[in-house]
């Protein structure tokens, strides 16, 4: 029923620390994404889903980047080690095929301190 | 690699005007265009979508063109309210796995 959701809505995190950010796409959506969005900018590519299958991850920035859709529904984007860089706003949205109009969910806005 | 621009960066108008927010893409091979509103500390919403086939799409106040050749879109906002004070933000798809490329948006504010 309800659009894309997204917890938490905000984290604080130390450096070093890890997080899990998650996104609860609109039921019956087949495609999933994930963006990264810095302050002033507009927000960037990290994945794409389609089901359970990760068919693109070239946008995320290292390897301490790990995204996962294990049911082909809920998606958790890990962050491991945080770093100051990673402080952003990471946007998920879903569509109901891969090239179709794009929800976007409110974000989850992360700070590395 | 696809890159997009959107011009002006901020734009104030007094309540009433008609506007116009441009934006253009270098790689004119796309799937699709999207125009999103985003209000401060929230998610995007979609605006409009125009297939690469089309050339305008129009919903209520609000029409979006679309030259895929000359690699330009622009939002035609009629009858600004203050309500409509936003960020605004375009994004292409070029059909890869379907990623959306967006420019950095252009900032409204609509005064009383």
């Amino acid at each position: 029923g309800a659009g894309v959701s997204q917890s938490p809505r905000y984290k604080v995190a130390k450096r070093g620390q890890d997080v899990a950010l998650r996104c609860d796409p609109i039921s019956g959506h087949v495609s999933l994404f994930w963006y990264q969005q810095a302050l002033g900018q507009g927000p960037e590519f990290l994945t794409y889903f389609q089901n359970e299958a990760q068919l693109d991850k070239s946008g995320l920035p290292s390897d301490r980047f790990f995204a996962e859709r294990p049911e082909g529904s809920v998606s958790t984007l890990k962050i491991q080690r945080t770093q100051q860089e990673d402080s952003a706003v990471y946007l998920c949205a879903s569509s109901r095929t891969g090239d179709g109009e794009q929800y976007f969910g409110p974000g989850t806005r992360l700070t590395v301190t | 690699k696809q890159e997009v621009t959107q011009i002006p960066a901020a734009l104030s108008v007094p309540e009433g005007e008609n506007l116009v927010l441009n934006c253009s893409f270098t790689d004119s091979a796309i799937y699709n265009l999207q125009w999103f509103r985003q209000d401060p500390g929230k998610g995007l919403t979609s605006l409009l979508l125009i297939q690469s086939s089309q050339r305008e799409q129009t919903s209520g106040r609000l029409n979006a063109s679309l030259d895929k050749s000359s690699g330009r879109s622009t939002l035609y906002i009629a009858a600004s309210q203050p309500g409509d004070s936003a960020t605004y933000l375009c994004a292409v798809d070029t059909g890869t796995a379907s990623k959306l490329t967006f420019g950095t948006g252009t900032r409204l504010q609509v005064t009383l």
